[in-house]
């Protein structure tokens, strides 16, 4: 049982790049979401869906597109990436909702130059 | 605006030496507060829920409690192992959104 898996665990990226952020989750969780945490900062909602094939946005969702095409995997895109999304990004699953107990991956270090 | 707001920032402790972390926060409509420990380079791990004022939780050396305006997470003769960061989370307000604070960088020397 892997829980949540994350990949890749580091990135350096180039300003402008695109990429992608893997997150897969073996619970047959329904909600899943992504958050950034920065120093001096608390985790921040970048993007959430409730199930397959509904997403929305969260707190921080400028520069990031998300798709849910199956209930195990959730990943997230930076379009065209910037220096201010250089941060760690987590991306976490529950039950049904965010009310709920979040079982977090370990996490993308993400340095864009 | 629904705020989370964690203290101290740091704390240092000699091993057995019992302290309190403090979370308090402006919710309306809080429907749960979360705890959770972070180790670094690791993902948040979820440690306790407390849903209403007077409920309390415990696991081994931690006890949370709430009360209506802020939560305790009060650590009995700690350990090394307990050094991590902790971090508090609200869920309910306007928004029924998940709000983090910064967390609470426990250091236990032995």
């Amino acid at each position: 049982n892997a829980g949540v898996t994350q990949t890749p665990k580091f990135q350096v990226l180039k300003t402008g790049q695109s990429m992608t952020l893997q997150c897969a989750q073996d619970m047959n969780h329904e909600y899943m979401s992504w958050y950034r945490q920065d120093p001096g900062m608390g985790l921040r909602l970048i993007h959430y869906s409730v199930g397959a094939g509904i997403t929305d946005q969260g707190e921080v969702p400028n520069g990031y597109n998300v798709s849910r095409s199956t209930t195990e995997d959730f990943p997230l895109r930076l379009l065209s990436a910037a220096p201010s999304q250089t941060s760690v990004y987590f991306c976490a699953s529950s039950y049904s909702e965010a009310g709920q107990p979040q079982h977090f991956g370990d996490g993308t270090r993400l340095s864009i130059l | 605006e629904d705020q989370v707001t964690q203290s101290p920032e740091a704390l240092r402790l000699q091993e057995g030496e019992s302290s309190s972390l403090n979370c308090s926060y402006t919710v309306s409509g809080l429907r749960g507060l979360f705890w959770y420990r972070q180790d670094p380079g690791k993902g948040p791990e979820f440690l306790f829920t407390l849903y209403s004022a007077g409920e309390e939780k415990e696991k081994e050396r931690l006890k949370a409690t709430l009360t209506k305006k802020e939560s305790f997470l009060h650590i009995t003769a700690p350990k090394p192992e307990d050094s991590a960061t902790y971090l508090c989370a609200v869920y309910g307000g306007a928004t029924n959104k998940l709000i983090f604070g910064t967390g609470t960088l426990l250091a236990v020397q032995p």
